[in-house]
């Protein structure tokens, strides 16, 4: 199993609506989990960290099911400027972060 | 003010040439990074440097060599460059180094080997 799966989509979704996804990941151990953002052909960014059960922040909301190993992201009332590919980062047993693929979301007017 | 900032950004060269790409960050952080970004899009770790001390060091051809003059610093050399080589290269910092922080990615160096 890799240390962390994302569905790739892309996830095509018209303005003002909801779109969410999983990110699934291997290390049992690991407390904490991030989001990053990046748009294209820029680095990526920090969009959320995730610690307990989940965090909001406005229109983003990430939960987290230990029992399951995954992560989600929830984006509610999405806007052009959402359209970015998002990681799930997983953090390692040895410093190290893990870096999914990263799933597409593109917004339409 | 640029925290992380990478050069050159765009980075053209023939294959068997050797380069060198060059970060620098003004976060005050002890930590910085050497990310590699291939064509299917996965961010893997190359080095990390606490202190001017590698602490990652993972499986990358020895032909890629950090460098680390102090803290704020962190250069790639790469040695007889390779097709395989052209991704895009993106250098980080974290304030400590401990895997639960936010760790900020510099602009990203685009390199083609030809």
């Amino acid at each position: 199993r890799k240390e962390v799966e994302q569905d790739p989509g892309p996830f095509n979704v018209p303005e003002g609506a909801t779109v969410a996804f999983n990110c699934t990941y291997s290390n049992s151990a690991s407390q904490s989990f991030f989001w990053y953002r990046q748009d294209c052909r820029k680095e990526p960014k920090l969009l959320m960290s995730v610690y307990s059960s989940g965090n909001e922040d406005g229109r983003f909301t990430a939960q987290l099911n230990r029992a399951s190993q995954y992560i989600s992201l929830l984006i509610r009332d999405s806007k052009l400027s959402d359209s970015a590919t998002y990681l799930c980062v997983v953090p390692l047993w040895d410093y190290k972060l893990s870096f999914g693929a990263g799933t597409t979301v593109t917004v339409r007017a | 003010d640029t925290a992380v900032s990478q050069t050159p950004k765009y980075l053209v060269t023939q294959m068997g040439n050797d380069k060198s790409i060059k970060c620098e960050q003004n976060l005050g952080h002890d930590t910085m990074y050497w990310y590699k970004q291939d064509s299917k899009k996965f961010l893997k770790i190359m080095f990390s440097y606490n202190n001017k001390e590698l602490i990652i060091n993972e499986t990358v051809p020895n032909r890629f060599s950090p460098k680390s003059p102090d803290k704020a610093h962190l250069n790639l050399h790469i040695n007889s460059l390779e097709l395989g080589d052209s991704a895009v290269y993106f250098c980080a910092s974290s304030q400590d180094g401990t895997s639960e922080e936010t760790q900020y990615f510099g602009p990203g160096t685009r390199l083609l080997v030809l």
